[in-house]
């Protein structure tokens, strides 16, 4: 039972244009998320996390977003760069503090290509 | 700083055989897991660890073991290695204040 689900295995965007990477989840028990990204040979890095009493946190580029009541949540990347090219995890996790807790369930990621 | 260190980066074992995959963080970070991630699937949570002296199960732990007997160190072994068990390795930690974990760059681990 796959609780959180990236529906979109790849994704292509323009450089200069808005990326837009979404996550559906099934466990309204999940009150963190947060994003990862991961290069080939690497582990993947933390890029931004979001709590559930927000609906939107930014930090530079990057913008996630939450929907509640949808149970989803979106990363904007404005504007995409070539850098950018990756795999994006979501992530969430239940019961937890301001930081989350320690039972991350990921996704199965979304592979973002810019095209220069 | 070096982050998060795993050791060996890349290892093949036969059947039944043990072996242990060393992590190593030196940013005096309270919490420590290990994941595996397998060709089409997320990061699934093999161990973790709150701090020294307490380890708990995550969702796949059948297999593996794990100690902190240290901050620093959270080894991961395999006890009697299987084919099921080839996948990447990671090892992340993160400090109470921390956002998001930090992870060591993975360990390929083969099983033939």
């Amino acid at each position: 039972d796959q609780q959180v689900k990236q529906n979109s295995p790849s994704l292509s965007v323009q450089e200069g244009r808005i990326s837009i990477l979404n996550c559906d989840y099934t466990n309204s028990m999940f009150d963190y998320f947060l994003w990862y990204k991961k290069y080939p040979a690497e582990g993947p890095t933390f890029l931004i996390s979001i709590s559930s009493i927000k609906d939107k946190n930014e930090d530079g580029r990057f913008t996630v977003f939450l929907n509640k009541s949808a149970k989803h949540l979106s990363l904007h990347i404005v504007p995409s760069q070539p850098g950018d090219s990756a795999v994006y995890f979501c992530a969430a996790s239940a019961g937890g503090s301001n930081f989350g807790n320690e039972k991350l369930t990921f996704g199965t990621g979304t592979r973002l290509t810019i095209i220069p | 700083n070096a982050g998060v260190t795993q050791t060996p980066k890349f290892q093949v074992l036969k059947t039944g055989q043990s072996m242990t995959l060393q992590c190593a963080q030196d940013m005096n970070h309270e919490y420590m897991s290990w994941y595996r991630q397998d060709p089409g699937m997320g990061l699934r949570l093999i161990h973790y660890s709150v701090g020294a002296g307490i380890t708990d199960q995550g969702e796949v732990p059948n297999g593996y073991n794990v100690s902190r007997s240290t901050t620093e160190d959270f080894p991961l072994r395999l006890l009697s290695a299987a084919p099921s068990q080839t996948s990447v390795y990671f090892c992340a930690s993160r400090g109470p204040l921390n956002y998001g974990y930090t992870f060591g760059s993975g360990t390929r681990l083969t099983v033939v």
